[in-house]
């Protein structure tokens, strides 16, 4: 089974430019989650979405970020303008909220670099 | 934001020895998660805890919920080269929440 995509894996962009990173969750999980991994700051959460709707955004880190999900199947997080200090590994994850045992699975990450 | 507090930072151990990491918190959570990172790569859940007291195992690795709700600690037994990697454990207030993640613990092990 495909697990959480993300794409793209590496990019690295000028200060200034807009990043847009994309995750399709595993087909069936209704909960789908972006977190930010810094060697400072560790694993962060970002936002998290329960059946496409934004739950808590509260770890936005400003306004320079926004998070959509469409569907069921995509979400995209945006930066825009990026700064080097946002330079970090994005992951993507998805969970079936609701079950008991549910498990949240990571995808490989988007690795950002803002020069 | 909420933080997990894990130690030790960092592990070096000889191959086969035992290892023993733990997370505290100042705040309940019902979930506790242990997980795996290698480099490149996101990190994998090795076990999950859901009841205050329960302790489990997934083949050479032990973890344990506390009693409290507020720790956690998660113990390898004989390790191999493979177990290389950062491990880290991670809290869930409720089934819909999202993960708070400790700041890990990097281990490496020497032949």
């Amino acid at each position: 089974d495909a697990g959480v995509i993300q794409s793209p894996r590496h990019e690295v962009t000028e200060m200034g430019q807009e990043v847009t990173l994309r995750c399709k969750p595993i087909s069936g999980h209704n909960s789908l989650f972006w977190y930010r991994q810094t060697m400072m700051r560790g694993l962060e959460l970002l936002i998290y979405f329960n059946n496409n709707v934004p739950i808590d955004d509260s770890g936005m880190p400003e306004d320079r970020f926004s998070a959509k999900m469409p569907n069921a199947s995509f979400s995209t997080l945006k930066i825009q303008p990026s700064e080097p200090r946002d330079s970090a590994v994005y992951f993507c994850a998805s969970s079936l909220t609701g079950v008991r045992g549910n498990t949240i699975y990571f995808g490989e990450g988007s690795w950002l670099t803002v020069v | 934001g909420q933080q997990l507090n894990q130690s030790p930072q960092s592990m070096f151990i000889q191959e086969g020895e035992d290892v023993s990491m733990n997370c505290t918190s100042s705040s309940i959570f019902n979930t506790w998660l242990w997980y795996k990172q290698d480099p490149g790569e996101g990190p994998v859940l090795l076990i999950a805890l859901y009841k205050a007291g329960e302790l489990t195992s997934n083949g050479r690795l032990t973890a344990q919920f506390g009693i409290t709700r507020k720790d956690s600690f998660l113990n390898i037994s004989a390790s191999i080269p493979s177990d290389v990697g950062i491990y880290f454990c991670a809290g869930q207030r409720g089934g819909a929440d999202g993960l708070t993640f400790g700041k890990g613990t990097h281990l490496i092990i020497q032949p």
